[in-house]
């Protein structure tokens, strides 16, 4: 079986900081996905990508950017951390005859 | 684009209750749909997943009940247990498209 990891787990930063996060999977999936849930809220999306090199905007693509390098990984960067922002972002992948599968996410608390 | 409605929000049952959740949608032409478990600290955990010519499927306690007709797609825990106590979502897929949409969620409390 695969396996779809997120690094890092917990994320520190300081307002206006750059901030990146990583997803790897080795299911050879071609699409992947960043969601962000907020406390006791669903799931809201942020960027996809259907594959390699290819970027496509969610609804809440504002102030993030993202980068497909290669088919394995799937990187956000939050351009500029908002103070007492408080979230976690999921990572998913899939192909067109399969489920999601999701990482375990990464919690990110700016200070 | 697809709109799809999740309830209840929170939901307490004792165990070895049953447990329902609900999600309409509004694209007759979604194909796919999944329901997934959320534990706390945890990603999304696949349950189950339907295809839209399937009205209903049964795996190990769970019931899933898709009425085409009226755009419901139900969740149903037969016999609860304090397992159970999670966050679950519903997720919509349609025919084509690479956006699941997702419901906002249920919460889930099974006290013993």
């Amino acid at each position: 079986g695969g396996i779809i990891t997120q690094t890092p787990k917990f994320l520190i930063g300081q307002e206006g900081q750059k901030l990146t996060l990583k997803c790897q999977q080795n299911f050879n999936h071609d699409t992947m996905y960043w969601y962000r849930q907020d406390s006791g809220k669903g799931l809201r999306l942020i960027y996809y990508s259907i594959t390699e090199n290819d970027l496509q905007k969610g609804d809440l693509s504002e102030g993030y950017d993202a980068s497909r390098e290669k088919k394995s990984s799937f990187s956000l960067t939050v351009t500029s951390a908002q103070k007492n922002e408080m979230a976690v972002f999921l990572c998913a992948s899939r192909d067109r005859a399969s489920d999601y599968t999701f990482g375990s996410g990464t919690r990110l608390l700016v200070i | 684009g697809e709109q799809v409605e999740q309830r209840p929000p929170h939901l307490s049952v004792r165990e070895g209750d049953s447990a329902i959740i609900i999600c309409t949608y509004t694209d007759s032409a979604t194909a796919y749909f999944s329901w997934y478990k959320q534990e706390a600290g945890a990603g999304l955990q696949l349950l189950m997943s339907v295809l839209s010519n399937v009205d209903r499927k049964e795996e190990q306690g769970l019931t899933v009940l898709l009425n085409k007709k009226d755009k419901r797609l139900s969740l149903n825990l037969t016999a609860a247990h304090p397992g159970d106590s999670a966050v679950y979502f519903c997720a919509v897929i349609p025919t084509g498209g690479y956006k699941v949409v997702f419901g906002s969620g249920t919460r889930l409390l099974v006290s013993p």
